[in-house]
């Protein structure tokens, strides 16, 4: 069955930098977009970032652009999120997601992680 | 970005009885060319990661009990559960997956009267 495990959360001071990592297993990750989802403490679901299959188009939220950067080695069957210059507001369980839809585009998310919570604090 | 507002932010039903939320999107998230509606449905309980429960709009994901139903299309759309059952409890969210960014409505959260 499909398995999506993200680790990496912790707690880091502001400014420093974080990398998340998500194992996929139980379905072709090769063939499959992915996203990045994350929920802050009494907040909403708020969409972080999405890339195609093959890892040519990656896109952000506005909130993240040009910090963090997803990324995947099809090869390992793994996600990543770097995080950087992290701020207060960036604290939130993150969630990696699998597109339902096959091949490139936007979709919506069939399978989710357990998720892993980064806070950021001094 | 498109914009998406979920109504009501809470909502206590009756065991049984039928649940209905609201979601309208700031600009159209039909498709032409396919006649898609790019707009899907979650129910996110405590502890757990999101579930998705219907996509298009109205089509219901695998597993997921008929009593969940979507409908709507364009900008205005609606995910009814029609007869609540206690494992019902939860928050639900709409998505539209139509522009990057994705984004979800504020969601709605379910509870038992």
């Amino acid at each position: 069955q499909v398995q999506l495990v993200e680790s990496g959360g912790g707690v880091v001071q502001p400014g420093r930098s974080l990398r998340l990592s998500c194992a996929a297993s139980g379905f072709t990750f090769s063939s499959y977009g992915m996203q990045w989802v994350r929920q802050a403490p009494g907040k909403g679901l708020e969409w972080v970032a999405i890339i195609w299959y093959d890892g040519t188009y990656k896109y952000y939220a506005d909130s993240v652009k040009g910090r963090f950067t997803i990324s995947r080695d099809n090869s390992k069957d793994t996600l990543s999120l770097q995080m950087n210059s992290l701020r207060a507001e960036d604290t939130a369980v993150y969630y990696c997601a699998k597109n339902r839809r096959l091949g490139g585009g936007t979709s919506p998310l069939d399978y989710w992680g357990q998720g892993t919570v980064v806070t950021v604090s001094s | 970005d498109i914009v998406m507002t979920q109504s009501p932010d809470s909502l206590t039903v009756s065991l049984g009885e039928r649940a209905t939320i609201n979601c309208k999107s700031s600009q159209s998230v039909l498709f032409s060319s396919n006649n898609k509606d790019y707009l899907a449905w979650y129910q996110h309980k405590p502890g757990q990661p999101p579930k998705l429960l219907i996509y298009w709009a109205s089509t219901r994901e695998s597993g997921v009990p008929d009593r969940f139903s979507g409908s709507g299309s364009g900008t205005d759309f609606t995910l009814t559960i029609s007869s609540l059952q206690a494992e019902d409890v939860a928050l639900y969210y709409c998505q539209q997956y139509y522009n990057i960014p994705l984004t979800f409505g504020g969601g709605t959260k379910v509870e038992i009267k």
